[in-house]
């Protein structure tokens, strides 16, 4: 499986302020996801990130709070804006890679506090 | 509306004995099935899989279960290990998409 890397690894943050998670794989995948774990609840998908262009948001999910971008087949970014304390979550790159179907796979996670 | 469900919170097992975990699904459109397990701190680490074409698949201690008429998906692990506790997540994949939807999860105790 694909080795994925997220960074940071956990913070906290300032209610109001912005933070920025990157994502980098060491192999090309054909697709990227980002997923949210709230404390207790399950992983809910945010968006997929798709190369070179704007991202495909779930619903209840808008650009405007989360903004991805992909520039290449192994990175891309997580920003959580205007943070409130109802962000405070698991933030969870998971990738598809080329030669093993139809499973994903998920980084470390970045655990995001906000006071 | 939970498309995925993991009706069991918690489950304490002795060590040595099965430990069998329960998944329910209501979306007849998903086609393939993925058990993961997740400790504190870390993502989910997947386990093994299962096309809706098969009715089982068998990998180590680990077997996934599919009983595709009553919509419900087992993950049997014999032996358990105390290191096999941690939170199971059941997830499903919808045909023509790559959209995965996950189970509450159920976390798994084993005992020394």
């Amino acid at each position: 499986s694909a080795v994925i890397s997220q960074k940071p690894s956990r913070d906290i943050c300032q209610r109001g302020t912005s933070l920025t998670i990157q994502c980098q794989v060491d192999s090309q995948v054909t697709m990227m996801f980002w997923y949210r774990q709230q404390p207790g609840q399950s992983l809910t998908l945010i968006a997929t990130a798709n190369q070179g262009s704007e991202a495909t948001y779930e619903s209840g999910f808008v650009i405007d709070k989360f903004p991805i971008s992909r520039p290449n087949l192994t990175f891309s970014t997580l920003t959580v804006s205007n943070m409130s304390p109802e962000d405070s979550s698991i933030y969870l790159c998971s990738v598809r890679p080329r030669d093993r179907g139809n499973t994903i796979y998920f980084g470390e996670g970045s655990w995001l506090t906000v006071v | 509306d939970q498309q995925v469900k993991q009706n069991s919170p918690s489950l304490s097992v002795q060590e040595g004995r099965i430990s069998i975990l329960n998944c329910d699904y209501t979306n007849s459109m998903f086609d393939y099935f993925l058990w993961y397990k997740k400790y504190p701190a870390e993502g989910p680490t997947f386990l093994i899989s299962i096309s809706s074409i098969k009715d089982k698949n068998e990998d180590g201690r680990f077997t996934v279960f599919l009983n595709k008429s009553a919509k419900h998906l087992s993950l049997h692990i014999v032996p358990s290990q105390p290191g096999d506790s941690a939170v199971y997540f059941c997830a499903a994949k919808s045909s023509g998409t790559y959209k995965y939807i996950f189970g509450t999860g159920t976390r798994l105790k084993v005992l020394a």
